[in-house]
């Protein structure tokens, strides 16, 4: 059974640092392609970047220069670094399987990420 | 970069109504867009993927079609499980995983 579980949510200060973890079961993370979404709240959803199985990233604008996404594939575990952290990073954020490289078909419960003094 | 218009914002249906939900690219994307389903508090789910296939498990009351610049997401006869507020997304132009404004669905 494929299953996705994040962590490292939290509160965090303006100019902060976080980490967001994605555990991964039921698939390997490095023979796909893996996205982390958002949504602000009471938004839409929004795509922050993506990581191509042979290990090309890719990022929004938003959070360009920013985040950094990368994977450990001993831990078959999908991360996101998030640095200069801002008031509208404020979202929960999904970590996604991505199917032939289109198709958001697994999506994680989601982990909360408040920036604010 | 693509822009998706998604319409209308909110809608609201009664149980066994037919709903119609479109979904507008500003630019071709050929059949590369997809449609999910989120429930309040929940992740997304993905319902539809190339703008017409039903993904394995989800009820064939859910239908899309449409290519091009215009699609259109269907209920053919609403539940109350199926409020939520559902979003397509396009995936001609990668990366960029755009995705459309949302259409929220309550039961009148």
């Amino acid at each position: 059974e494929v299953q996705l579980v994040e962590s490292g949510g939290g509160l965090i200060q303006p100019g902060g640092s976080l980490r967001l973890s994605c555990a991964a079961s039921g698939f390997t993370v490095s023979n796909n392609y893996m996205i982390w979404v958002r949504q602000a709240p009471g938004k839409g959803l929004e795509w922050v970047s993506v990581i191509y199985s042979g290990g090309s990233t890719y990022y929004a604008d938003s959070v360009k220069g920013r985040f950094t996404i990368s994977r450990d594939n001993s831990k078959n575990t999908l991360f996101l670094q998030m640095n200069s952290l801002r008031a509208e990073d404020t979202a929960v954020y999904y970590c996604a399987r991505v199917r032939a490289i289109a198709v958001l078909d697994y999506w994680g419960q989601g982990s909360l990420v408040t920036v604010s003094s | 970069d693509i822009q998706m218009t998604q319409s209308p914002p909110s809608l609201s249906a009664s149980v066994g109504d037919r709903v119609t939900i479109t979904c507008q690219a500003s630019q071709d994307i050929s059949y590369y867009l997809n449609w999910y389903q989120q429930k309040p508090g929940k992740a997304p789910k993905l319902l539809i993927f190339d703008a017409s296939n039903l993904e394995t498990g989800v009820p064939s009351r859910f239908s899309g079609s449409g290519s091009g610049t215009n699609f259109t997401f269907t209920i053919s006869s609403l539940q109350p499980e199926d409020i939520a507020t559902y979003y397509c997304q396009q995936c001609d132009n990668l990366p960029l995983y755009t995705f459309g404004q949302g259409t929220k669905l309550e039961i009148k």
